[in-house]
């Protein structure tokens, strides 16, 4: 079946440093999205990735999609406190579709 | 924003018991819902997906007697856990879906129901 890893598991920066969490699919996918899970709250969807090489900004955040749809990024720049939560990937392919285990990210002020 | 509700946020009940959860698409309709299991500090899993009307699908080792899912509408979908037992406590969230293009969902999802079987 589909294998969905994402790495780092932990990323403890300061605030003002980047981060960077990658997803990487056995299986070529058909979109890819971001999801951020503050402690305590649920999954609140970012962004869907669908082109092959597609990179998109929100702010901060860089989203990247690898040329072979096979792995994707998320980039922050100059962390603040308020990024604090675990990024999920989530990666379809077809109908099928399956969460990383997700970046759980700290920022110290 | 798309906005998803899922009730209870809380529920206790004791083992033997059933419980069910409503998940409910409130400025929307959903043409599928999924509903994922969530352990501490881990990662979300899939449980089933759902599509107004038919059958659910369920993932490989879900118990599909154990965990019944209807469908009534666009806007409902609930979760029975019947004859719950401690190991079925966990975090369940359900998210809906609308279809953004030929095959792009986004998903919202519901704010979870923390379920504790004693």
């Amino acid at each position: 079946g589909q294998q969905v890893m994402q790495i780092p598991q932990y990323q403890h920066v300061q605030e003002g440093e980047d981060f960077t969490t990658y997803c990487n699919s056995s299986t070529t996918l058909s979109n890819i999205q971001w999801y951020k899970q503050r402690p305590g709250g649920h999954p609140v969807f970012l962004i869907q990735l669908v082109k092959s090489g597609e990179v998109k900004k929100q702010k901060r955040l860089t989203f990247q999609f690898g040329e072979a749809k096979k792995n994707s990024s998320l980039h922050i720049t100059a962390t603040q406190t308020t990024d604090v939560g675990t990024y999920f990937c989530a990666a379809r392919r077809g109908y099928d579709m399956r969460f990383g285990a997700g970046t759980r990210l700290t920022v110290k002020p | 924003g798309a906005v998803v509700s899922q009730h209870p946020s809380r529920v206790i009940c004791k083992s033997g018991t059933s419980v069910k959860i409503e998940c409910r698409s409130l400025d929307f309709q959903a043409t599928t819902m999924f509903w994922y299991r969530q352990f501490p500090k881990q990662s979300l899993m899939l449980m089933a997906t759902s599509n107004e009307g038919s059958k659910a699908t369920y993932e490989q080792g879900v118990e599909k007697d154990k965990f019944l899912i209807n469908h009534a509408s666009l806007t409902l979908s609930t979760l029975t856990v019947t004859s719950a037992h401690p190991e079925d406590s966990s975090f369940y969230i359900c998210s809906a879906a609308t279809r953004t293009g030929t095959s792009v969902y986004e998903q919202y999802f519901g704010p979870g129901t923390r379920l504790t079987v004693t």
